[in-house]
């Protein structure tokens, strides 16, 4: 049973405009949030990070939404630029700080320029 | 060596074989982890160590043993593995305290025959 959900294995975006990735997550005890990019031949960077108590945080160009109804985040990116393109995973974690991330599948964002 | 490295990178071995992954980071965190990455699959954390104690063992078979000597190194050992255990294996440190952001190594791709 996967708690993480990234529904949307590829995204293709025009440079300059929005990119909007999407996750789904199924265990309302999670309570902190991440997304990871990750380039080929490299490991994951932490991109940016939400806490439950809050349901936005902005950093730049990156912005994560956190609808804890919906139990839904979204990143988004603005604007979009070619060198943003990679794999984007969303992570979550439970209350506790213990370390153990739950991932999601992935999103490969594809920038044209 | 800045961050986290991994050696190998790339490694092809028999089910017979013993090997060992290494991991090692130079950002002066005091927790430490394994993940493994299957085709198509998300990330899955395999064990955590803080301050070299292990914490977590994510019902991991046997045929994987992690040592951890030091809060810089972190070694997976190898031996009898499945074709099924090809994989991309990635280490990964935090700070304790922000276990959340974890900076992860480029990995070590894994092939068995």
């Amino acid at each position: 049973d996967q708690q993480v959900k990234q529904n949307s294995p590829s995204l293709s975006v025009q440079e300059g405009r929005i990119s909007i990735l999407n996750c789904d997550y199924t265990n309302s005890m999670f309570d902190y949030f991440l997304w990871y990019k990750k380039y080929p031949a490299e490991g994951p960077t932490f991109l940016i990070s939400i806490s439950s108590i809050k349901d936005k945080n902005e950093d730049g160009r990156f912005t994560v939404f956190l609808n804890k109804s919906a139990k839904h985040l979204s990143l988004h990116i603005v604007p979009s630029q070619p060198g943003d393109s990679a794999v984007y995973f969303c992570a979550a974690s439970l209350s506790g700080n213990t370390g153990k991330l739950i991932f999601g599948q992935g999103t490969t964002l594809q920038v044209k320029p | 060596e800045t961050g986290v490295t991994q050696t190998p990178r790339h490694l092809v071995m028999g089910m017979t074989n013993k090997k060992s992954l290494k991991c090692e980071q130079h950002l002066g965190h005091n927790a430490m982890y394994w993940y493994k990455q299957s085709a198509k699959k998300p990330l899955e954390l395999m064990f955590v160590y803080n301050f070299k104690e292990q914490t977590e063992n994510n019902s991991v078979p046997s045929r994987f043993s992690p040592e951890c000597p030091n809060s810089s190194h972190l070694f997976l050992h190898l031996h009898t593995l499945q074709p099924e255990d090809s994989a991309l294996y990635l280490c990964a440190s935090s700070r304790v305290g922000t276990y959340n952001e974890q900076f992860f190594g480029p990995g070590t791709r894994l092939t068995v025959l």
